[in-house]
């Protein structure tokens, strides 16, 4: 089993729709969680943080939840722009895993008009 | 502020052959990363320093993937000799960890064809 999983899509989403994914990790000891965004043949951008009492930036909310280890990123009222590759990061929090970061493969989203 | 910058940006080369990357990152910056990313996958770390120490190089095939750091700035990481399997982005990314703790910041990458 992968250490962080992702649904690799493509989920293609109407412009002005909301859509959603996970990404979830087998190491319940993981101390830190991330998205980032990756346009096609760019380097990946951080997104937002993912904080245990879940956050909002705008149109975008993450949410953990540790019970069922997975985190969550909600996109709200869709924009072209928004079409990317959204990968998670996961931040190892055991003796051995300190501080290491595991990427997913990423979820593909395609906005239409 | 500068990003991270990395030469070169394309490379084309045959199995077997030896080839080397530069990472320059954000000044200021005391850790550093390099990543192997595959087509379709997500971004594998290969090698993370800290300041000219290497923190982790668990995922780092040793047998032919070197990476080095001497002054605690730039970086090089180098395959010798080339394998098919090695074509990917190669990215290097910073972090000021007093200042955001794991946000990371990427360069452009380079991409490596090995035929």
């Amino acid at each position: 089993r992968k250490e962080v999983e992702q649904d690799p899509g493509p989920f293609n989403v109407p412009e002005g729709a909301t859509v959603a994914f996970n990404c979830t990790y087998s190491n319940s000891a993981s101390q830190s969680f991330f998205w980032y965004r990756q346009d096609c043949r760019k380097e990946p951008k951080l997104l937002m943080s993912v904080y245990s009492s879940g956050n909002e930036d705008g149109r975008f909310t993450a949410q953990l939840n540790r019970a069922s280890q997975y985190i969550s990123l909600l996109i709200r009222d869709s924009k072209l722009s928004d079409s990317a590759t959204y990968l998670c990061v996961v931040i190892g929090g055991t003796t051995d895993s300190w501080g290491k970061l595991q990427f997913g493969a990423g979820t593909q989203v395609v906005v239409t008009p | 502020e500068a990003g991270v910058a990395q030469s070169p940006r394309y490379k084309i080369i045959e199995k077997r052959q030896s080839v080397a990357f530069w990472c320059n990152p954000i000044s200021g910056h005391a850790t550093l990363y390099w990543y192997q990313q595959i087509l379709g996958q997500g971004p594998k770390l290969l090698i993370q320093f800290q300041n000219n120490g290497v923190v982790d190089d668990s995922q780092l095939p040793k047998d032919r993937f070197s990476a080095e750091r001497l002054k605690g700035v730039d970086s090089t990481l180098k395959i010798q000799p080339a394998k098919l399997e090695d074509s990917a982005v190669y990215l290097c990314a910073s972090s000021h960890r007093g200042v955001s703790l794991y946000e990371q910041y990427f360069g452009p990458g380079t991409r490596l064809t090995v035929t």
